[in-house]
């Protein structure tokens, strides 16, 4: 059985400090990696994917892979109160996308 | 363009009843994806389709389930007979590429 794991949270930060949000993955050949963010009652919106090892920054988030750990996180810096949501790690094989449960995230102003 | 397109946005039935959602992509999206999320088990993959042919269905999790694309701007996604353990949020989503996917607002079903 394939699983993405996440700690559910809530994770709580002030304002302006830098969030950690974390997921390992249980499958080596996975391909592609994904967050997304999701506002309470709202649909998934994707933040950003990244297929290789190493750091990719898109504004204020920045995603980082290490396949050799079978890890992927995604910093938010400078938190606002508007990052408040649950953020969903997925992952991607050949075909299948398998959605972590989701880390809830409370920036506190 | 109004994004994709989900009917009903609530749906009540009661056991034993067939329930039809239905989804409208994001036109000139070659990939429509249906997920089911519920607290316990988070977001789920149920099927999808590349140029109105499924791919995927290992996640349909019974013969209940069956979910058609007539054509490029229409699926639907069947449950009969319904269950109260079907009760979720079913989420449409759609995609030029897989990676870029596009959620839309979501139906949320609840089986009495």
């Amino acid at each position: 059985q394939k699983e993405v794991e996440q700690n559910s949270g809530p994770l709580s930060v002030p304002e302006g400090a830098i969030a950690s949000l974390n997921c390992t993955y249980s499958d080596r050949g996975s391909q592609s990696f994904f967050w997304y963010r999701q506002y309470s009652g709202k649909s998934p919106e994707l933040i950003m994917f990244i297929y290789s090892n190493g750091d990719k920054e898109d504004g204020r988030f920045t995603a980082q892979l290490n396949k050799a750990s079978q890890y992927v996180s995604l910093l938010v810096r400078d938190s606002q109160p508007s990052d408040s949501a649950t953020y969903l790690c997925a992952v991607k094989d050949t075909y299948k996308y398998i959605f972590g449960t989701g880390t809830r995230l409370k920036v506190l102003a | 363009d109004a994004g994709v397109i989900q009917s009903p946005r609530h749906e009540v039935t009661e056991m034993g009843q067939e329930v039809t959602l239905r989804c409208k992509p994001i036109s000139g999206h070659d990939y429509l994806f249906w997920y089911r999320q519920t607290m316990m088990r988070g977001l789920e993959l149920l099927i999808y389709f590349n140029n109105n042919v499924p791919i995927d269905d290992s996640g349909m999790p019974e013969d209940r389930f069956s979910a058609k694309m007539p054509n490029a701007s229409f699926s639907t996604l069947k449950i009969q007979p319904s269950e109260p353990r079907d009760s979720a949020v079913y989420f449409c989503a759609s995609s030029i590429l897989p990676e870029t996917q596009y959620f839309g607002p979501g139906t949320r079903l609840l089986v009495l």
